[in-house]
């Protein structure tokens, strides 16, 4: 069992519709990132969380440390946040990242 | 600011062989960490160098090693080449390191290396 695990896998929307994926983890974590991945693979980095709520733009992300518990919203999707969203976290007394495994996301015009 | 660049994009090798991949940090970081992403196994973390020296390294065999330089450059290489070593071998580069790091990763393109 992955100790960082994403939900949805495969997330398919209309565009306007509000997104949110999930990301739990069932060690203790020091931080958590959000990535994107578009097709051809560069990854790009959306937020860095301890604590709390973060937004920019029409992105969103929330995270509760003692539920272990991390979510990415994204309101008002558009196609071009079509993508793979990964969540990547910190263990304690660690700095190996570990990844979830993802979320493939497609939003239809 | 230039960002995170990596070079070769795109490499074939055969089994056996041996590889070298480079990635230049952005300007000022010091801290580059290299993963692997493979479609079974999604993305595992490699190592990361700080300062020329490995700070962390992750759970591969030792075929897999990496250097950085004084310019903060780092490469990795990978000897004796299997099939599942074909992967997208990506690199980050970060101000400080690992956990201590609060801002962003900035990641390169990638390497896609195919090993036949």
């Amino acid at each position: 069992k992955n100790e960082v695990e994403q939900s949805p896998q495969n997330l398919t929307a209309q565009e306007g519709e509000f997104i949110t994926i999930n990301c739990s983890y069932s060690v203790g974590i020091s931080a958590l990132h959000w990535l994107q991945q578009h097709p051809g693979g560069g990854i790009v980095s959306l937020f860095m969380l301890s604590s709390g709520k973060k937004k920019h733009g029409r992105l969103i992300a929330t995270i509760n440390i003692q539920e272990k518990h991390s979510s990415l919203h994204i309101t008002a999707s558009h196609p071009r946040d079509s993508a793979v969203y990964i969540c990547a976290a910190f263990p304690y007394n660690t700095d190996k990242l570990i990844f979830g495994t993802g979320t493939r996301l497609q939003v239809f015009p | 600011k230039a960002g995170v660049t990596q070079t070769p994009r795109y490499l074939i090798k055969t089994r056996g062989q041996q590889v070298t991949l480079s990635c230049s940090p952005i300007s000022g970081h010091r801290s580059v960490s290299w993963y692997q992403q493979t479609p079974g196994q999604g993305l595992q973390f490699l190592f990361e160098y700080f300062s020329e020296t490995q700070r962390n390294k992750g759970n591969f065999p030792g075929r897999f090693s990496g250097r950085q330089f004084s310019n903060s450059r780092s490469e990795m290489n990978v000897s004796t080449l299997e099939l599942g070593d074909s992967a997208l071998y990506l690199c980050a580069s970060s101000l400080v390191s690992g956990r201590a790091n609060t801002g962003e990763l900035f990641f390169g393109e990638g390497s896609r290396l195919t090993v036949l």
